[in-house]
């Protein structure tokens, strides 16, 4: 089981430019979360996908966009990128819910370091 | 929406010693986890704990839904155990989490 994994590791764009982040799911899992985390803060959730619709989404802006596939994998669009887009972009799978209806455990990727200069 | 507050945010600990990290969240959840980050930002999944106590190994961790808190202790500490600590809570269907600003812990030797 090859995990989570997101591409790529690393970024570099300049101010204004658009940037696309994918991630491949556990396998199993069919919902897909990203989070942007700034240095010295904990992860902030941008928004979450499942059956290739956005379920919920956090408090950013419409520049943010996502996509999911029908193989669950998703990719996370930024668009006009400022200076304070800068930072670790992380994904996450898990299932929606189990057989009993709860929420299950998270597993993240590695992440995608993002620097606009 | 739920406010999640840990505590300390730092801590230092010499090689050995026990340490207890807290996790207070501010409304009913029916998911939390803990995470250790390490160094290059990988997120470690330590603990799937909405409720009840579970130990593995040198950890273990307990939550009180009803009092809503959850702790993390850690036991005769490494130095590999240096790093930052999360915990994340969700509420609802799916797992959107919150997450804790983070106890930074450091292991001297």
């Amino acid at each position: 089981d090859a995990g989570v994994t997101q591409s790529p590791t690393h970024l570099i764009k300049t101010r204004g430019q658009q940037v696309t982040l994918r991630c491949s799911p556990k396998s199993g899992h069919d919902t897909v979360s990203w989070y942007q985390q700034a240095l010295g803060q904990g992860p902030q959730f941008i928004f979450q996908y499942y059956e290739e619709e956005e379920r919920q989404r956090g408090n950013f802006p419409d520049r943010f966009s996502g996509h999911q596939f029908p193989n669950y994998s998703s990719e996370l669009n930024v668009n006009a990128l400022l200076l304070g887009d800068s930072a670790l972009y992380l994904c996450a799978s898990s299932l929606l819910q189990d057989s009993g209806g709860r929420n299950t455990e998270a597993f993240f990727g590695q992440g995608t370091r993002l620097t606009v200069v | 929406g739920i406010q999640v507050e840990q505590s300390p945010p730092d801590l230092i600990l010499q090689e050995g010693a026990n340490s207890t990290l807290r996790c207070n969240f501010s409304d009913s959840v029916n998911n939390l986890q803990w995470f250790h980050q390490n160094p290059w930002g990988q997120l470690i999944n330590l603990f799937y704990i909405p409720s009840g106590t579970k130990q593995n190994g040198r950890l273990s961790a307990t939550t009180v839904a009803t009092e809503r808190y959850s702790l993390l202790y850690i036991s005769s500490s490494q130095t590999t155990d240096s790093g930052v600590y999360f915990c994340a809570v969700g509420k609802g269907g799916g797992f959107k989490t919150i997450f804790g600003a983070g106890t930074r812990l450091f292991v001297k030797a």
